[in-house]
Parts: C-alpha cells; sequence; structure tokens
C-alpha cells in the first residue's frame, strides 16, 4: 500500500479554513484516498473518500491533482468541535491488502477560539 | 440499528490473566477488524476477518487470538496478559476491504490497563 506522510499537528482560530495535505508519492493506479476523523476517546468516522479531481460532501472537500501524489483534505469555517486526529489511507479496493492497512499518526487538529 | 458495539468498556487485569474482548455489528458486514491504539499513537491492525469462520493476521497480532464463529460478532483474545498490552482496543468493519472505497465503521473502544 502506498506510504502517506502527514504534518503531525495544526493550529487553527474558529471560522477560518483548514487545509490538510497528505503525500503519497507511489499511489498506485487503482488506490482511493480516504480519511477519517477521530475524536478524543471515540473510534475514527469516515469523513470522504475520492479517487481524482475533487468530491465534496456536507463535511468536507477534498482536492486530489491530476498525478494524484497527494490530496488536501479542506475543512470550511472549522468550529471547536472540529478539533480532533484527522487519518490520510491510500490503498485499492479488495480484499488483497486488508491486512497492510496502516492508519499512520494523523494529523492532530488544535482549533481555538 | 446499533452499528459496532464493544464488550466491555474498560478493564484492569493482572499480568498473565486472560481476557475476551466482543464485538459486534448489526450491519450485515462481511469484514471485521481488531485494532490496538497506544497514547499519541495512530491505530495498528491486529487480526481481521474477510468473512464467517476466517481470520488473518495484521501488523502486531502477538499475543493475541481471534475468532469469527458468527459473522456478526468478532472476538479477541489475550491468553496471557501483559503490560505491553495496555492500550485502547478498536473494533471495526466494512462492507469489504477498508483498504480503499469501503468504509470502515468503527466501535466505542475498549480502554486496557494491565498491572
Amino acid at each position: 500500500l502506498a506510504k502517506t506522510t502527514q504534518p503531525i499537528s495544526m493550529d487553527s482560530y474558529e471560522g477560518q479554513e483548514v487545509n490538510i495535505t497528505c503525500s503519497h508519492n507511489n499511489i498506485a493506479t487503482n488506490d482511493y484516498i480516504t480519511w477519517y476523523q477521530q475524536f478524543p476517546s471515540q473510534g475514527p468516522r469516515f469523513i470522504i473518500q475520492g479517487y481524482k479531481t475533487k468530491v465534496t460532501n456536507e463535511v468536507a472537500s477534498l482536492f486530489i491533482p491530476a498525478d494524484r501524489k497527494s490530496s488536501t483534505l479542506s475543512l470550511p469555517r472549522v468550529s471547536l468541535s472540529d478539533t480532533a486526529v484527522y487519518y490520510c489511507l491510500v490503498g485499492p479496493h479488495g480484499s488483497g491488502n486488508t491486512g497492510k492497512l496502516i492508519f499512520g499518526q494523523g494529523t492532530t487538529l488544535q482549533v481555538k477560539p | 440499528n446499533a452499528g459496532v458495539t464493544q464488550t466491555p468498556k474498560f478493564r484492569v487485569l493482572k499480568t498473565g490473566q486472560s481476557m475476551t474482548l466482543l464485538c459486534a455489528q448489526d450491519m450485515n458486514h462481511e469484514y471485521m477488524y481488531w485494532y490496538r491504539q497506544d497514547p499519541g499513537m495512530g491505530l495498528r491492525l491486529i487480526h481481521y476477518s474477510v468473512g464467517e469462520g476466517t481470520t488473518a493476521k495484521g501488523e502486531v497480532p502477538d499475543g493475541y487470538n481471534v475468532s469469527r464463529l458468527k459473522k456478526q460478532n468478532f472476538l479477541l483474545g489475550l491468553e496471557s496478559a501483559a503490560p505491553s498490552q495496555t492500550s485502547v482496543y478498536f473494533c471495526a468493519s466494512s462492507y469489504s476491504s477498508g483498504t480503499g472505497g469501503n468504509e470502515q465503521f468503527f466501535g466505542p473502544g475498549t480502554r486496557l490497563t494491565v498491572l
């Protein structure tokens, strides 16, 4: 599976837009990019997933450039409740690589008032 | 639907004791997973199952055993607990492989302390 690199931590203020970038230089043709959010003392929660270009849902947007070697999770107008750890995962559909799931350390986002 | 539930929520063991963590899901998912999360770390995959009656090793399987006798349940066993197994354990499930394109649903976690 593609190795991912994310910043360890980020700070922001309420109302700002936050962009978290994930690098995945060796992404494969059939790999998807998935982001999870984890609040303290809770299990991770799926946020968004994409393959190329831009994906948007009610929570976030995911920007993927043409070469797909990186992706950016964008959180619009963050609030204190968006303080969490954000994980970027890259991998293909299918069962062949299930045993290699890697969440990594993620990016700890601290939103300040 | 309850989603993914885990039992117990907290547990304290003495070194050498054994215990079983239970994970149950009511979404008819094929895949189930057990992770551990240590302070300041990401999640590490212990074992997983791709269907009823199957199990496979993940990244950190040593000291743990699992069973998937029923599709909806995935059990994680510690035969002889060690302090290094102090961690928060998360169970998850998905329709298919969680490596990409298949959302994993996580339980609330079990906080285990081994003295």
